[in-house]
């Protein structure tokens, strides 16, 4: 398996556009989560869903912010209008599911947002 | 709310030397303590840890977790260039598995 591939690595926009981030998370695993890392905060949890559904939302900063995961292989996160403090890097990352507790997350590659 | 706090935030130190990175939690309902080391791209996995006092290693690098006194520590032995990065702990935890609590991270650095 690939891993978990985002896209695009790389985007720089200007304030008050629309920005939409992808995910492909690990075939076969049941969660997807979405994380914010800036310097100031560090790795923040966004969002996460399991089975495609979203189960704790309360991580997104405001309703700038959307996610999406219209079936298992893919994902989504939108910010409508952009504005530069959302410059940061957002990870996707997925992990299995095992009877008895925890399993690792497994990273992307990251996508560096720059707002200007 | 969940907590986990590291320290130091950062260090520097020659190769060969010792490191000890701290890692204390507030995680409810806690289950595991997980490590990750940063490079320059997405977080990689270390460990899980979910027992107190069961020490778990990989190469010169150990990590063991006290749920008494909610701390972990990662050491690292004869340090390497190579090992220069940053690593997280996250806490797991609450009513629904993969959940994770990351902390602010350690800046390691190691000069040749």
């Amino acid at each position: 398996d690939a891993g978990v591939i985002q896209s695009p690595r790389h985007e720089v926009t200007e304030m008050g556009q629309e920005v939409t981030l992808r995910c492909k998370p690990i075939s076969g695993h049941d969660y997807l989560f979405w994380y914010r890392q800036t310097m100031m905060r560090g790795l923040e949890l966004l969002i996460y869903f399991n089975n495609n559904v979203p189960i704790d939302d309360s991580g997104m900063p405001e309703d700038r912010f959307s996610a999406k995961m219209p079936n298992a292989s893919f994902s989504t996160l939108k910010i409508q209008p952009s504005e530069p403090r959302d410059s940061a890097v957002y990870f996707c990352a997925s992990s299995p599911i095992r009877l008895l507790g925890d399993t690792e997350a497994f990273f992307g590659q990251g996508t560096r947002l720059t707002v200007v | 709310e969940d907590k986990v706090v590291q320290s130091p935030l950062s260090l520097v130190v020659h190769e060969g030397d010792t490191v000890t990175l701290n890692c204390s939690y507030e995680v409810t309902n806690f289950r595991s303590l997980l490590w990750y080391k940063q490079e320059k791209k997405a977080p990689t996995f270390l460990f899980m840890l979910t027992s107190s006092g069961i020490e778990k290693k990989s190469g010169r690098l150990s990590s063991i977790l006290d749920k008494k006194e909610l701390f972990s520590i990662l050491n690292i032995t004869a340090t390497q260039t190579g090992d220069s990065a940053v690593y997280l702990c996250a806490g797991a935890g609450g009513t629904s598995y993969g959940k994770l609590t990351f902390g602010q991270g350690t800046i390691l650095t190691v000069h040749p």
